[in-house]
């Protein structure tokens, strides 16, 4: 299966700074990468789809400008917590599409602690 | 709206007992199902896709099953490390993956 990976895999900050994590392809050329989040014992809840070269997709109720996505290259996406309060602490995670299949392929994810 | 759920949310299994986790869906549009893996702390980990009714797929002591309104995943001897929670999706046709709340799945050594 693919390879992803993510940084940082934690990270904890003050509320009010913004905080940026990286997910990238380390095996195959990703043109379309996704973007969750999980809360404690809760399922993954679908964010974002981020295309390589165009503006993201987002999920209803998920506010675009405070979670700013950017996938420049075909191995990097990022996320980009902009203003993070308490209520954004989370475990976001980043997966890939495995191309000519529609397997998802997941990273380690990143624990985002604001205080 | 498409939905996934999946049953029991916790299943606490003596080592060696075999047992079936639940993964019912709405029926219409389904395109694939998966499960995943997921360790406490960890991103989820692939282990199946299944496409039609009838289909199934193996891995060591685990084998997914696909009906025409659900999916299962039967652990045959399970072990300690079989310890995990087991999540199930369905793929609706645009991509995107639905995923179920959960098996929290304990093995007691």
């Amino acid at each position: 299966g693919a390879v992803v990976s993510q940084h940082p895999s934690w990270v904890i900050c003050k509320s009010g700074t913004s905080v940026k994590i990286e997910c990238r392809s380390l095996d195959f050329q990703a043109t379309t990468m996704f973007w969750y989040r999980q809360f404690p014992k809760q399922s993954l809840m679908l964010m974002a789809t981020s295309n390589e070269g165009s503006k993201a997709t987002y999920e209803q109720g998920v506010e675009k400008d405070k979670f700013l996505i950017n996938h420049a290259s075909l191995t990097l996406s990022t996320l980009t917590v902009t203003s993070a309060h308490p209520e954004d602490s989370s475990f976001y995670i980043c997966s890939e599409g495995a191309p000519g299949t529609d397997t998802q392929y997941f990273g380690p994810g990143t624990r985002l602690t604001v205080l | 709206e498409d939905q996934v759920t999946q049953s029991p949310e916790a299943l606490r299994l003596q080592e060696g007992e075999s047992s079936s986790l639940n993964c019912s869906y709405t029926v219409s549009g389904l395109r694939g199902l998966f499960w995943y893996r997921q360790d406490p702390g960890k991103g989820p980990e692939f282990l199946f896709t299944l496409y039609s009714a009838g289909e199934e797929k193996e891995k060591e002591r685990l084998k997914a099953t696909l009906t025409k309104k659900e999916s299962f995943l039967h652990i045959t001897a399970p072990k300690p490390e079989d310890s995990a929670t087991y999540l199930c999706a369905g793929n609706f046709g645009n991509e995107k993956l639905t995923f179920g709340t959960g098996t929290r799945l304990t093995i007691i050594p």
